[in-house]
């Protein structure tokens, strides 16, 4: 299995503009998960999706941020508009539910993104 | 809420010594704990996990770690290090939500 996926693994955009993350999870897994990584704040869960639907999206910082599932090998982050406070690296992950709570996460290799 | 707390931002060993990375956490239950490693410019990877039972774990590359209640503490050991261990570490837990809590990492250095 190639793991998961993330695109772009870099993004240099300007304040104001739309930014879209891109994820594809390993096949077979059911959960899918958005984190974001800074040096203030370190590993934060963003958002978490269940069979495609949003379980868990506390930890979104604000309305400039939407996350989508339309199906089972594809996942979005947006960011509209973009913020230098934004720049931060995205790692997507996913898991399966087989076996009970607690199953490993998968990590792709992130998106770093730099706002200027 | 729970909270994972690793009290060493930054700790550097020579290649062959052990050791120890310190991690706490706070929740009412006993969770479900990892350790994860994080290579430069790269993703996260797990070494181990707890979730019950025997309270000393393997996991890969030589890592172990230990759950103790009493202490609510899950430390990674190593007994002799080697320089591609150079990374950072996260402890994580889930209390059953499915999505992990992480700790704020500890950068390890190795000395040749």
């Amino acid at each position: 299995d190639a793991g998961v996926i993330q695109s772009p693994r870099h993004e240099v955009t300007e304040m104001g503009q739309e930014v879209t993350l891109r994820c594809k999870p390993i096949s077979g897994h059911d959960y899918l998960f958005w984190y974001r990584q800074t040096m203030m704040r370190g590993l934060e869960l963003l958002i978490y999706f269940n069979n495609n639907v949003p379980i868990d999206d506390s930890g979104m910082p604000e309305d400039r941020f939407s996350a989508k599932m339309p199906n089972a090998s594809f996942s979005t982050l947006k960011i509209q508009p973009s913020e230098p406070r934004d720049s931060a690296v995205y790692f997507c992950a996913s898991s399966r539910s087989t076996g009970g709570v607690g199953n490993e996460q998968f990590f792709g290799p992130g998106t770093r993104l730099t706002v200027l | 809420a729970q909270s994972v707390t690793q009290p060493d931002i930054h700790i550097t060993v020579s290649e062959g010594a052990s050791l120890e990375l310190r991690c706490n956490y706070s929740y009412g239950a006993t969770p479900y704990l990892f350790w994860y490693v994080q290579s430069p410019g790269q993703g996260l990877q797990l070494l181990l996990k707890y979730f019950s039972g025997d309270t000393l774990v393997q996991g890969i590359k030589g890592f172990e770690a230990e759950f103790k209640r009493s202490q609510s503490s899950f430390n990674l050991r190593k007994p002799s290090v080697h320089w591609s261990d150079a990374a950072e570490y996260f402890c994580a837990l889930d209390t059953g939500r499915r999505a992990l809590t992480f700790g704020s990492g500890t950068r390890l250095q190795v000395q040749p």
